[in-house]
């Protein structure tokens, strides 16, 4: 089955800093990749996704990079802010139309902490 | 606007209790799932449905059990609760995948077993 690594485990920024979160994958079938969002006593919410047909997704201060033939993909966070605090969980997944139940694997997670 | 609600929100149980978890989603979402979330592992699929009537073994299903007799529920059930089941339990539903695929998760049930 598929294999998500995720670092580093936990990072530290200055408000205003950009944070960076690397994910490899093993399944060379996975094509879509999501990134969950986790604050303190809270269930995950996704933040953005990237399919494999793509290389770079971006949404404001967000975005991902994807390299298929290394497996591995990446979260930018730029100009961080304290609410950007939370853990974030890398996952990945194999989908295809009308077969696929949203069966991700997720990363193991990135506490991210954001000083003032 | 509800969206994914679980009972309870924590739980105390002692070895080779039983207990059942209940999910309830108000999106008319087809497919529903449990997660475990414990440090360091990040969030490991116990079981899911694709819809009502229907249930599936996901990565660690050992030791529990699930039911999705209505749409809108879907119950994790803990016959005989071991140490090793104490974690934090996630619930998350989303419609067929030709949407978005955004999973819709629940905010969590912790559940202690002593």
């Amino acid at each position: 089955g598929e294999n998500v690594e995720q670092h580093p485990s936990t990072l530290s920024v200055q408000e205003g800093d950009s944070a960076v979160i690397k994910c490899t994958y093993s399944d060379s079938a996975s094509n879509y990749f999501p990134w969950y969002k986790q604050e303190l006593g809270k269930g995950p919410q996704l933040i953005i996704d990237i399919r494999s047909n793509v290389g770079e997704k971006k949404d404001q201060r967000i975005a991902v990079t994807l390299n298929k033939t290394a497996k591995h993909f990446s979260l930018h966070i730029t100009e961080t802010q304290p609410e950007d605090s939370a853990v974030y969980f890398c996952a990945a997944s194999m989908i295809s139309s009308g077969t696929s139940y949203g069966k991700l694997t997720f990363g193991q997670g990135t506490i991210l902490t954001v000083h003032p | 606007n509800a969206g994914v609600t679980q009972t309870p929100k924590f739980r105390v149980l002692k070895t080779g209790q039983s207990m059942t978890l209940l999910c309830a989603q108000d999106m008319n979402h087809e497919y529903m799932y449990w997660y475990r979330q414990d440090p360091g592992m990040g969030l490991r699929l116990i079981h899911y449905s694709v819809g009502e009537g229907t249930t599936a073994k996901g990565e660690v299903p050992d030791g529990y059990n699930v039911s999705r007799l209505k749409k809108q529920n879907f119950l994790l059930g803990l016959e005989s609760a071991a140490p090793s089941q104490t974690s934090v339990y996630f619930c998350a539903s989303t419609s067929h995948w030709t949407g978005t695929g955004e999973l819709f998760f629940g905010e969590g049930s912790r559940l202690t077993v002593l």
